[in-house]
């Protein structure tokens, strides 16, 4: 089983729409959750992260559940610009390794 | 823009040759990433540097090695090229306080390294 799964997708969502995506996690020592997002041809950036009680960032809301070993992202009123691949990202324990997901793919339709 | 930058944008190699690519931190950042990623497939760690010494690597081979500057920028060397390490390498820098389990890290534009 893979550290980080993720469902590659694609998503194909109308405009408007809602989505949420989840992460499986299989290392219950990991510490630290996040979600990263990459367009096409280009570098990561970090969307945000995911903490244990919930956090909300504008139309984005990330979750994290310990006991289930999973995360989501949840996307409201989805844009033509949130078009992208949503990477997940797990650390486990400071021992420094970082693990990505292989990312979901999502296609917002005008 | 991240203040991260990499060199050289693209690379072009042979089977069983050296490459050496490089990276500069952002200002004021004391460690540095650095990532594998193919085609299709989410960034694979490959090891980080913290204050010029290893602190942490992932699953790679010993071919692959690095060097981290007094400045805080980095190197990423690997010997013996084979094709399967064409892909598009990725460095990010982060300022680790020692304090927080994971600090933000900014990503470069990446290398695109092709093994023919």
């Amino acid at each position: 089983r893979k550290e980080v799964e993720q469902d590659p997708g694609p998503f194909n969502v109308p405009e408007g729409a809602t989505v949420a995506f989840n992460c499986t996690y299989s290392n219950s020592a990991s510490q630290s959750f996040f979600w990263y997002r990459q367009d096409c041809r280009k570098e990561p950036k970090l969307l945000m992260s995911v903490y244990s009680s919930g956090n909300e960032d504008g139309r984005f809301t990330a979750q994290l559940n310990r006991a289930s070993q999973y995360i989501s992202l949840l996307i409201r009123d989805s844009k033509l610009s949130d078009s992208a691949t949503y990477l997940c990202v797990v650390e486990r324990n400071r021992d420094d390794k970082i693990i990505f997901g292989k990312g979901t793919r999502l296609h917002i339709l005008p | 823009e991240t203040g991260v930058t990499q060199s050289p944008t693209h690379l072009i190699k042979t089977r069983g040759q050296q490459v050496t690519l490089r990276c500069s931190s952002q200002s004021g950042h004391n460690t540095v990433s650095w990532y594998q990623q193919a085609l299709g497939q989410g960034p694979q760690f490959i090891f980080q540097y913290y204050r010029e010494e290893e602190n942490g690597r992932g699953n790679f081979p010993p071919r692959f090695s690095g060097l981290q500057f007094p400045n805080y920028s980095s190197e990423l060397n690997v010997n013996a090229l084979e094709l399967d390490d064409s892909a598009l390498y990725l460095c990010a820098s982060s300022l680790d306080s020692g304090r927080a389990p994971y600090n933000e890290q900014f990503f470069g534009p990446g290398t695109r390294l092709t093994v023919l």
